[in-house]
């Protein structure tokens, strides 16, 4: 069965502080990644997703995540994080089919 | 496009009563799902359709669950009998697609309290 591990369930960052969360999957065929960010009284909504081709994916507010096949990981980064930032994030692999896992959550806190 | 529409948004009951909720998705979408959130945790899958024919199904949804999409377009979940453990939120997601990985878009969910 797959799975999703995230290391870091709480993260407290200053503005302008660099941003890694740890992302670990278990699936040994092909698969699809992907970040989800729930910001506070929102619904979740996807950050980005990698299927194929460059490792390196570039999302939506400056977020980007690398894929490291040899290390089933699919870290998201950020260089300069805002206070807006704020919120709840979440990684989901899907190898095939269309039955998703996600991960348990990091939630960030970023202090203005 | 009005996103994906959850109800009700809140769900208090008491343990053995059956409940219902629905889920309508975006209208174009042709594909259905259905996760539940505890606290601390993220979506666990439980159910999946494409169109009207549910295509995938957790072990997790026990004897007691039911979900049906019947023109394949809203679809809901039963729980029969309530138990405790049930209290949850539970979120849907649909998506466009015919291939693997779709990019889903997810309800504000149900919450569920058993008491």
């Amino acid at each position: 069965a797959q799975s999703v591990s995230q290391h870091n369930h709480h993260v407290i960052l200053s503005e302008a502080a660099s941003l890694e969360l740890g992302c670990n999957y278990s699936y040994g065929g092909t698969v699809n990644l992907f970040w989800y960010v729930q910001y506070p009284g929102q619904h979740l909504q996807l950050l980005l997703k990698y299927f194929s081709g460059d490792p390196l994916v570039k999302g939506i507010k400056g977020f980007e995540a690398e894929f490291i096949k040899s290390k089933f990981s699919f870290n998201l980064r950020k260089p300069s994080v805002q206070w807006s930032d704020t919120a709840e994030y979440f990684c989901a692999v899907n190898g095939g089919f269309n039955k998703f896992y996600f991960g348990s959550g990091t939630k960030l806190n970023v202090k203005p | 496009d009005t996103g994906v529409s959850q109800d009700p948004r809140h769900k208090i009951t008491k343990r053995g009563q059956n409940v219902t909720f629905r889920c309508d998705p975006i209208s174009e979408h042709n594909r259905l799902y259905w996760y539940r959130q505890t606290l601390g945790q993220g979506p666990e899958f439980l159910t999946y359709f494409q169109n009207e024919a549910q295509l995938e199904k957790s072990r997790l949804l026990s004897d007691r669950f039911s979900a049906e999409r019947p023109k394949g377009s809203f679809s809901t979940l039963e729980i029969q009998r309530t138990e405790q453990g049930d209290s949850a939120m539970y979120l849907c997601a649909s998506s466009f697609g015919t291939g693997v990985g779709d990019t889903q878009y997810f309800g504000p969910g149900t919450r569920l309290t058993v008491l």
